[in-house]
């Protein structure tokens, strides 16, 4: 069975501060690893994914992930937050040959000014 | 660009009524899947199809069921409403695995109140 971590349900930021939301993935197989976000009202939007080419990935928005196999982490980071990055974040795995996706609970990125 | 219409943002319905939700993709994806969301939860799946009038189990399937009778279109069912279902529901649609590496695309949601 795989299953993902997200560490803390809320992180709160200054605007032009770095981010960091944490996400740490179980799994028996080599995993696909993706980062969704949601913004208020909205449906998943694709940020990023890991799927065994280079372990650091980039995405929309400025946003990249590093695919650190001894950790069995994934996390997202971002090296200046913007207002407009207040959203919730689900980080998700998979693997090779599977439809369905295994959604962490979610982690609310909150922006201040 | 890919696109997953929900037929409805917002849905008010009462206790024990039989409860339809629609989704359509636009992109001739053999998958479709039904999520629920809940605060502090994430989003946990009901039921996927990866076919045609072919379906899964997926957590959460109790008190739901689903109908894909077009490879475009995918309906939740609600048989009779209670209020603990109650919830956001999101669709979404992938190719099969081994394209693009199951990226799914999420519609935007509806927001289901049962009173």
């Amino acid at each position: 069975a795989q299953s993902v971590t997200q560490l803390g349900s809320h992180v709160s930021v200054s605007e032009g501060a770095l981010v960091l939301l944490r996400c740490n993935y179980s799994s028996s197989v080599p995993p696909y690893l993706f980062w969704y976000v949601q913004y208020p009202n909205q449906g998943l939007q694709l940020l990023l994914k890991y799927t065994s080419a280079a372990t650091l990935v980039k995405g929309i928005n400025g946003f990249e992930a590093e695919f650190k196999k001894s950790e069995t982490s994934f996390h997202l980071t971002k090296p200046s937050a913007h207002m407009s990055d207040a959203a919730e974040y689900f980080c998700a795995v998979t693997r090779l040959g599977y439809s369905t996706l295994t959604f962490g609970k979610g982690t609310m990125l909150l922006v201040s000014p | 660009d890919v696109k997953v219409t929900q037929s409805s943002r917002y849905l008010v319905k009462r206790t024990g009524e039989k409860v339809f939700l629609e989704c359509v993709q636009d992109m001739d994806h053999e998958n479709m899947f039904w999520y629920r969301q809940d605060p502090g939860l994430g989003l946990r799946l009901i039921y996927f199809s990866y076919d045609v009038k072919m379906k899964e189990k997926g957590d959460i399937p109790e008190g739901y069921s689903v109908s894909r009778e077009k490879k475009e279109r995918f309906s939740l069912i609600l048989e009779s409403a209670s209020t603990n279902q109650t919830s956001m529901y999101l669709c979404a649609s992938s190719p099969r695995p081994g394209d693009t590496k199951n990226i799914q695309y999420f519609g935007a949601g509806t927001r289901l109140s049962v009173l």
